[in-house]
Protein backbone atom coordinates (compact mmCIF):
# COMPACT_ATOMS: atom_id res chain seq x y z
CA UNK A 1 0.00 0.00 0.00
CA UNK A 2 1.29 3.39 -0.68
CA UNK A 3 1.30 5.00 2.84
CA UNK A 4 0.53 9.09 2.95
CA UNK A 5 2.61 11.33 5.54
CA UNK A 6 0.76 15.02 5.71
CA UNK A 7 2.28 17.87 7.70
CA UNK A 8 1.61 19.84 9.32
CA UNK A 9 -1.54 18.52 11.10
CA UNK A 10 -3.08 21.41 11.88
CA UNK A 11 -2.37 24.78 11.77
CA UNK A 12 -2.72 28.61 13.10
CA UNK A 13 -3.47 30.97 10.26
CA UNK A 14 -4.81 34.45 9.91
CA UNK A 15 -6.91 35.93 7.06
CA UNK A 16 -5.03 37.12 4.13
CA UNK A 17 -2.05 34.43 4.53
CA UNK A 18 -0.39 32.30 2.61
CA UNK A 19 -0.66 28.64 3.60
CA UNK A 20 1.17 25.94 2.22
CA UNK A 21 0.46 22.36 3.29
CA UNK A 22 2.68 19.48 2.10
CA UNK A 23 1.81 15.80 1.23
CA UNK A 24 4.76 12.68 0.77
CA UNK A 25 4.23 9.53 -0.49
CA UNK A 26 5.80 6.11 0.46
CA UNK A 27 6.37 5.51 -3.20
CA UNK A 28 6.27 7.55 -6.09
CA UNK A 29 2.88 8.25 -7.90
CA UNK A 30 4.02 10.17 -10.81
CA UNK A 31 1.43 13.39 -10.90
CA UNK A 32 -1.82 11.10 -9.72
CA UNK A 33 -2.62 12.87 -6.57
CA UNK A 34 -5.51 14.98 -5.03
CA UNK A 35 -6.34 17.20 -2.67
CA UNK A 36 -9.55 17.65 -1.32
CA UNK A 37 -11.18 20.48 1.53
CA UNK A 38 -13.64 19.32 4.19
CA UNK A 39 -15.87 20.95 6.72
CA UNK A 40 -17.70 19.08 9.92
CA UNK A 41 -21.02 17.93 8.50
CA UNK A 42 -20.72 18.53 5.08
CA UNK A 43 -19.82 16.46 1.74
CA UNK A 44 -15.94 16.73 0.99
CA UNK A 45 -14.73 18.89 -1.76
CA UNK A 46 -12.64 18.15 -4.85
CA UNK A 47 -10.07 21.26 -5.07
CA UNK A 48 -7.39 20.24 -7.40
CA UNK A 49 -6.63 16.90 -9.40
CA UNK A 50 -3.21 15.42 -11.40
CA UNK A 51 -1.46 17.60 -8.78
CA UNK A 52 -1.88 20.55 -10.42
CA UNK A 53 -5.06 21.34 -12.10
CA UNK A 54 -7.78 23.21 -10.85
CA UNK A 55 -11.18 21.80 -10.26
CA UNK A 56 -13.85 23.66 -11.96
CA UNK A 57 -15.55 26.47 -9.71
CA UNK A 58 -12.44 26.24 -7.21
CA UNK A 59 -11.01 29.53 -6.35
CA UNK A 60 -7.88 30.64 -8.37
CA UNK A 61 -5.71 31.11 -4.70
CA UNK A 62 -5.54 27.22 -4.22
CA UNK A 63 -2.68 25.76 -6.30
CA UNK A 64 -1.08 22.70 -6.28
CA UNK A 65 2.19 21.31 -7.31
CA UNK A 66 4.99 18.20 -7.37
CA UNK A 67 5.39 15.26 -8.86
CA UNK A 68 6.90 12.03 -7.43
CA UNK A 69 7.03 11.37 -4.00
CA UNK A 70 6.45 15.31 -2.90
CA UNK A 71 3.76 17.51 -3.38
CA UNK A 72 2.17 20.67 -1.88
CA UNK A 73 -1.00 22.64 -1.92
CA UNK A 74 -0.64 26.26 -1.67
CA UNK A 75 -3.46 28.75 -0.42
CA UNK A 76 -2.41 32.20 -1.29
CA UNK A 77 -4.78 34.51 0.54
CA UNK A 78 -6.20 32.67 2.75
CA UNK A 79 -10.04 33.90 3.24
CA UNK A 80 -12.83 33.36 6.14
CA UNK A 81 -14.21 30.43 3.82
CA UNK A 82 -11.01 28.32 3.60
CA UNK A 83 -10.78 27.18 7.22
CA UNK A 84 -11.80 23.52 7.23
CA UNK A 85 -9.74 20.35 7.01
CA UNK A 86 -7.40 19.32 3.39
CA UNK A 87 -6.69 16.19 2.89
CA UNK A 88 -4.14 14.81 0.18
CA UNK A 89 -4.85 11.25 -1.55
CA UNK A 90 -3.00 9.50 -4.07
CA UNK A 91 -5.27 8.31 -6.98
CA UNK A 92 -2.53 6.08 -9.13
CA UNK A 93 -3.47 2.15 -7.25
CA UNK A 94 -5.60 0.91 -5.11
CA UNK A 95 -6.39 0.86 -2.32
CA UNK A 96 -6.38 4.24 -2.47
CA UNK A 97 -4.86 5.96 0.19
CA UNK A 98 -5.36 9.56 2.28
CA UNK A 99 -3.41 11.46 4.28
CA UNK A 100 -3.93 12.37 8.42
CA UNK A 101 -5.60 15.33 6.99
CA UNK A 102 -4.35 19.29 7.87
CA UNK A 103 -6.94 21.58 9.97
CA UNK A 104 -7.13 24.57 9.56
CA UNK A 105 -7.77 27.21 12.07
CA UNK A 106 -8.15 30.96 12.64
CA UNK A 107 -5.35 32.63 14.45
CA UNK B 1 -26.51 19.69 -11.52
CA UNK B 2 -24.10 16.45 -9.34
CA UNK B 3 -26.71 15.12 -6.28
CA UNK B 4 -25.33 12.13 -4.20
CA UNK B 5 -27.55 11.26 -1.30
CA UNK B 6 -26.60 8.48 1.24
CA UNK B 7 -29.07 6.93 3.30
CA UNK B 8 -29.58 3.48 5.37
CA UNK B 9 -27.35 4.12 8.30
CA UNK B 10 -28.05 3.63 12.03
CA UNK B 11 -27.03 1.77 15.19
CA UNK B 12 -26.03 -1.96 14.53
CA UNK B 13 -25.02 -4.80 16.97
CA UNK B 14 -21.70 -5.98 16.36
CA UNK B 15 -22.08 -9.13 13.76
CA UNK B 16 -25.05 -7.97 12.44
CA UNK B 17 -25.62 -6.54 8.94
CA UNK B 18 -26.61 -3.03 7.25
CA UNK B 19 -27.15 -1.95 3.55
CA UNK B 20 -26.02 1.60 2.64
CA UNK B 21 -27.62 3.04 -0.61
CA UNK B 22 -26.37 5.72 -2.23
CA UNK B 23 -29.31 7.67 -4.90
CA UNK B 24 -27.56 9.42 -7.73
CA UNK B 25 -29.07 12.40 -10.30
CA UNK B 26 -27.83 15.52 -12.05
CA UNK B 27 -25.32 12.80 -14.34
CA UNK B 28 -25.60 9.88 -16.97
CA UNK B 29 -25.06 6.94 -13.79
CA UNK B 30 -24.05 4.37 -16.03
CA UNK B 31 -20.96 6.21 -16.90
CA UNK B 32 -18.77 6.70 -14.38
CA UNK B 33 -17.37 3.94 -11.35
CA UNK B 34 -18.30 4.62 -7.63
CA UNK B 35 -16.21 4.75 -4.48
CA UNK B 36 -17.30 4.50 -1.18
CA UNK B 37 -15.12 6.45 1.49
CA UNK B 38 -15.67 6.35 5.23
CA UNK B 39 -14.55 8.56 8.24
CA UNK B 40 -14.43 6.98 11.90
CA UNK B 41 -15.27 9.87 14.81
CA UNK B 42 -12.28 11.89 14.93
CA UNK B 43 -10.54 10.57 12.19
CA UNK B 44 -9.58 10.99 8.59
CA UNK B 45 -10.98 9.46 5.46
CA UNK B 46 -10.19 6.11 4.69
CA UNK B 47 -11.32 4.57 0.60
CA UNK B 48 -13.25 1.37 1.38
CA UNK B 49 -14.82 0.17 -1.59
CA UNK B 50 -14.58 0.74 -5.90
CA UNK B 51 -16.80 -0.51 -8.47
CA UNK B 52 -16.30 0.30 -12.35
CA UNK B 53 -19.27 2.16 -14.33
CA UNK B 54 -21.20 -1.14 -15.53
CA UNK B 55 -20.43 -3.21 -12.16
CA UNK B 56 -17.83 -5.70 -13.48
CA UNK B 57 -14.66 -4.47 -11.72
CA UNK B 58 -14.72 -4.01 -7.68
CA UNK B 59 -11.86 -3.28 -5.19
CA UNK B 60 -11.53 -3.81 -1.44
CA UNK B 61 -9.85 -2.09 1.40
CA UNK B 62 -8.29 -4.86 3.32
CA UNK B 63 -10.13 -3.88 6.11
CA UNK B 64 -13.62 -4.88 4.69
CA UNK B 65 -12.57 -7.70 2.29
CA UNK B 66 -14.59 -10.26 2.80
CA UNK B 67 -17.19 -8.53 4.81
CA UNK B 68 -18.61 -5.57 2.32
CA UNK B 69 -19.66 -6.04 -0.78
CA UNK B 70 -20.06 -2.81 -3.34
CA UNK B 71 -22.95 -2.96 -6.13
CA UNK B 72 -25.21 -0.90 -8.20
CA UNK B 73 -28.39 -0.60 -9.83
CA UNK B 74 -27.52 1.25 -13.46
CA UNK B 75 -31.54 1.52 -14.47
CA UNK B 76 -32.29 2.91 -10.82
CA UNK B 77 -28.97 5.38 -10.28
CA UNK B 78 -28.47 3.76 -7.20
CA UNK B 79 -24.95 2.47 -5.41
CA UNK B 80 -24.97 -0.07 -2.30
CA UNK B 81 -23.28 -1.24 -0.03
CA UNK B 82 -23.93 -4.31 1.68
CA UNK B 83 -22.17 -4.82 5.23
CA UNK B 84 -21.61 -7.96 7.04
CA UNK B 85 -20.57 -8.86 9.86
CA UNK B 86 -19.92 -5.30 11.34
CA UNK B 87 -17.41 -4.40 14.17
CA UNK B 88 -17.04 -1.72 16.29
CA UNK B 89 -14.51 0.04 14.13
CA UNK B 90 -16.76 -0.10 10.85
CA UNK B 91 -18.27 2.71 13.25
CA UNK B 92 -18.20 5.52 11.03
CA UNK B 93 -19.69 8.21 8.35
CA UNK B 94 -20.26 6.85 5.08
CA UNK B 95 -19.31 8.88 2.13
CA UNK B 96 -20.36 7.96 -1.73
CA UNK B 97 -18.38 9.33 -4.20
CA UNK B 98 -18.59 9.80 -7.92
CA UNK B 99 -14.99 8.32 -9.97
CA UNK B 100 -13.25 10.64 -12.83
CA UNK B 101 -10.00 11.11 -14.20
CA UNK B 102 -7.16 8.36 -14.54
CA UNK B 103 -8.38 5.11 -13.67
CA UNK B 104 -11.55 6.51 -12.28
CA UNK B 105 -10.04 6.96 -8.75
CA UNK B 106 -10.46 10.68 -8.30
CA UNK B 107 -13.79 11.39 -6.41
CA UNK B 108 -15.18 14.50 -8.27
CA UNK B 109 -18.37 14.87 -6.52
CA UNK B 110 -19.27 13.60 -2.99
CA UNK B 111 -22.37 13.16 -1.01
CA UNK B 112 -23.03 14.02 2.83
CA UNK B 113 -22.80 10.87 4.00
CA UNK B 114 -24.72 8.70 6.74
CA UNK B 115 -23.45 7.32 10.34
CA UNK B 116 -23.23 4.12 10.92
CA UNK B 117 -22.93 3.16 14.81
CA UNK B 118 -21.61 -0.21 15.45
CA UNK B 119 -22.56 -1.14 19.30
CA UNK B 120 -24.30 -3.12 21.71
Amino acid sequence: DIQMTQSPSSLSASVGDRVTITCRTSQSISSHLTWHQHKPGKAPKLLIYATSSLQSGVPSRFSGSGSGTDFTLTISSLQPEDFATYYCQQSYSTPLTFGGGTKVEIK
Amino acid sequence: QVQLVESGGGVVQPGRSLRLSCAASGFTFSDYALHWVRQAPGKGLEWVAFISYDGTNKYYADSVKGRFTISRDNSKNTLFLQMNSLRAEDTAVYFCARGFGSGSYVHDYWGQGTLVTVSS
